[in-house]
């Protein structure tokens, strides 16, 4: 099946400093949807985007949905040891609660 | 108000044989969505249900099927397992299929031998 690409692949930073991430996708999506999961869990949304070029933030993480529907991004900021995770992106257009996810982005936090 | 919930949280099975997973909703949840997550990759989406009629599925074969109850809680069937079939199966529920109200389990992790 379909999965939208996600870079970088994995990353190892030091505790304080700034992540980027993002997706892209062959086709257009109405919206953008970013989680996190831990081992063990099942994915935990952290922000949702509804409108191509939407910037949104929430708390130290901030997101926006691509001016042509076909990417976006995650930044987070001043990273914390609990940042530790896998992250995807995912993207939904017409049915309802389908969602196409991304391939992850693996975030490592050293102290 | 309870989370999703999903049972067994591991499962062995060997190639051929029939599985049935279990998932409770959120409390207030209509809708349930089923994904299929291999080791190393996103989720991938199999089928949704909404009021106990399936609303929307993936590429996934016949022998992948759903059921919904009256009071929403629901089951993924998967018939002659494959070994590809080895997968973390997760449950999510929202209300009307909104993604923002979206909740997932913690997901059974089947293994086929």
């Amino acid at each position: 099946g379909q999965q939208l690409n996600q870079s970088p692949q994995s990353m190892f930073i030091q505790e304080g400093e700034d992540v980027s991430m993002n997706c892209t996708s062959s086709s257009i999506f109405n919206t953008w949807l970013w989680y996190k999961q831990d081992p063990g869990e099942g994915p935990v949304l952290l922000i949702a985007l509804y409108k191509a070029g939407e910037l949104t933030s929430n708390g130290r993480l901030t997101a926006q949905f691509g001016i042509t529907r076909k990417d976006s991004f995650l930044n987070i900021s001043a990273s914390i040891p609990s940042d530790v995770g896998i992250y995807f992106c995912a993207g939904q257009s017409g049915t309802a609660s389908k969602l196409t996810f991304g391939t992850g982005t693996r975030l490592q936090v050293t102290l | 108000e309870t989370g999703v919930t999903q049972s067994p949280t591991h499962l062995i099975k060997t190639r051929g044989q029939q599985v049935t997973l279990r998932c409770s909703s959120q409390s207030g949840h209509n809708t349930v969505s089923w994904y299929q997550q291999a080791l190393g990759q996103g989720p991938q989406f199999i089928f949704q249900y909404y009021r106990e009629e399936e609303n929307g599925r993936g590429n996934f074969p016949p022998r992948f099927s759903g059921l919904q109850f009256p009071n929403y809680s629901s089951e993924l069937n998967v018939n002659a397992l494959e070994l590809d079939d080895s997968a973390l199966y997760l449950c999510a529920s929202s209300l009307t299929g909104a993604v923002d109200t979206q909740y997932f389990g913690p997901g059974t992790r089947l293994t086929v031998l």
